[in-house]
């Protein structure tokens, strides 16, 4: 089946600096999700790509639909304590007449104190 | 607050219990879908439900079973309990039963298992 492979597994960062992750499969996705996860929440939903190249911004947050289908980027400008959580890629799978979707194992945001 | 209700937010059971963990989609939505996260682990679908029929069954354990009710509401029920069912567990819903769109999650149930 397809899998997805997101890097890095965490990241220590300080406030105002720029955060890049980016998430991978040996196989093509036509839609790529990104998804935040606060400490004891349900992920919410940040940016949706729907086509090869697309790059769509949501406040400081921008990510990217590789050309190549089988990667995407979420980068986040100017990181502030509140960006602290659980980041992950999830895609549908075309394998899947449902789309089931599937999902990266997450990357992890700490804010160095 | 997402739109999606789970019930409750907190569980707190003995070793070979029976727990029922409950979810009130979207409005609109008629897709439900069952998630397990274990301690620092990524999301593990357990099983979806679309109107009332079974869609489609992940990694689900037999002592575990759901159903989807014609409010369309949804149960998951977890039986003979062990130390490792300790999780959190999420419902998600999509109007659709197909995954394009994304999902939309509630806040989860956390159980614990002692």
């Amino acid at each position: 089946g397809q899998q997805l492979n997101q890097s890095p597994q965490s990241m220590f960062i300080q406030e105002g600096e720029d955060v890049s992750m980016n998430c991978t499969s040996s196989s093509i996705f036509n839609t790529w999700l990104w998804y935040k996860q606060d400490p004891g929440e349900g992920p919410v939903l940040l940016i949706a790509l729907y086509k090869a190249g697309e790059l769509t911004s949501n406040g400081r947050l921008t990510a990217q639909f590789g050309i190549t289908r089988k990667d995407s980027f979420l980068n986040i400008s100017a990181s502030i304590p509140s960006d602290v959580g659980i980041y992950f890629c999830a895609g549908p799978s075309v394998l899947d007449s449902n789309y089931q979707l599937i999902w990266g194992a997450g990357t992890k945001l700490i804010i160095k104190p | 607050d997402s739109g999606v209700t789970q019930t409750p937010k907190h569980l707190i059971t003995a070793t070979g219990q029976r727990v029922t963990l409950r979810c009130s989609p979207r409005s609109g939505d008629l897709s439900v879908y069952w998630y397990q996260q274990s301690l620092d682990q990524g999301l593990q679908f357990l099983i979806q439900y679309y109107n009332g029929e079974e869609r489609a069954k992940g990694n689900i354990l037999e002592r575990f079973s759901a159903q989807q009710f014609p409010d369309l509401h949804s149960e998951l029920n977890l039986s003979s309990l062990e130390l490792g069912d300790s999780a959190l567990y999420f419902c998600a819903s999509s109007v659709s039963g197909q995954g394009l769109g994304g999902y939309t999650f509630g806040s989860g149930t956390r159980l614990t298992v002692v």
